[in-house]
C-alpha cells in the first residue's frame, strides 16, 4: 500500500483559497487518490477522488500531475466551517473497496 | 437515505471486560471496514469485509480483537479482556461494490473508554 505524506497543519483566513499537497511517491498503477474531511466527533467524509489530471466537484478541486507522485486538494474561498482534518489516501479502487491506510492528516485552521 | 449507523455511541467499561460494537452499513454496500482512531491521531485499519470473501484481518492488533459480519450486512467488532490501551474511537465504514469501486461512507463511531 502506498504511503502518503501531508503537512501536519495549515492556517488560513476566511475567503482564501487553500491548497493541501499530499506526496505518494510509490503510488501503484491501479491506485486512485481520495481525500476525506473529518470534523471532531464525526467520521471522515468523502470530498473528492481522482486518478490523473484534474477533478472538480461542488466542494473542491483535485490536481494530479502526470507522474502521479503527488496530489493537491484545493478548497476555494474557505470559511470557518472548513476547519477540519483532511486525509489523503491512495488505494486500488478496482477491487470494489480497498484496504486503506490513513495517515495523521492535515489539520486546517480557518481564522476569521 | 440512511447512512452508516454505529452503536453504542459511547461505551465505558472496566478493564478485563468484553465489549461488542455494532455497525449497520448502508443498504446495498457489500464492503465494510473497521478502523480505530486514538485521540488526535489518524485512522488505524483493523479489518475489511468484502461480500462473501474471507475478511482481511491483517490490521487486528491482537487475538483479543475479532469481528464478524452476518448475512453480508450488520457487523460486530468484539474486544475481549479489554485493556486501557484499547480506549479509542472505533469507526465503521461501508462502500458499494462495483467495477470502479466507491468511496467509503463512515459512521460517527463508538467512543470506547476503558477504566
Amino acid at each position: 500500500l502506498a504511503k502518503t505524506t501531508q503537512p501536519i497543519s495549515m492556517d488560513s483566513y476566511e475567503g482564501q483559497e487553500v491548497n493541501i499537497t499530499c506526496s505518494h511517491n510509490n503510488i501503484a498503477t491501479n491506485d486512485y487518490i481520495t481525500w476525506y474531511q473529518q470534523f471532531p466527533s464525526q467520521g471522515p467524509r468523502f470530498i473528492i477522488q481522482g486518478y490523473k489530471t484534474k477533478v472538480t466537484n461542488e466542494v473542491a478541486s483535485l490536481f494530479i500531475p502526470a507522474d502521479r507522485k503527488s496530489s493537491t486538494l484545493s478548497l476555494p474561498r474557505v470559511s470557518l466551517s472548513d476547519t477540519a482534518v483532511y486525509y489523503c489516501l491512495v488505494g486500488d479502487r478496482g477491487t470494489g473497496g480497498f484496504k486503506t491506510i490513513f495517515g495523521a492528516g492535515t489539520r486546517l485552521f480557518v481564522k476569521a | 437515505g440512511a447512512g452508516v449507523s454505529q452503536s453504542p455511541s459511547n461505551k465505558v467499561t472496566e478493564k478485563g471486560k468484553d465489549v461488542e460494537l455494532r455497525c449497520d452499513p448502508i443498504s446495498g454496500h457489500t464492503a465494510l471496514y473497521w478502523y480505530r482512531q486514538s485521540l488526535g491521531q489518524g485512522l488505524e485499519f483493523l479489518i475489511y469485509f468484502q461480500g462473501n470473501s474471507a475478511p482481511d484481518k491483517s490490521g487486528l492488533p491482537s487475538d483479543r480483537f475479532s469481528a464478524e459480519r452476518t448475512g453480508g450486512s450488520v457487523s460486530t467488532l468484539t474486544i475481549q479482556r479489554t485493556q486501557q490501551e484499547d480506549s479509542a474511537v472505533y469507526l465503521c465504514a461501508s462502500s458499494r461494490q462495483g467495477q470502479g469501486g466507491q468511496p467509503q461512507h463512515f459512521g460517527d463511531g463508538t467512543r470506547l473508554s476503558i477504566l
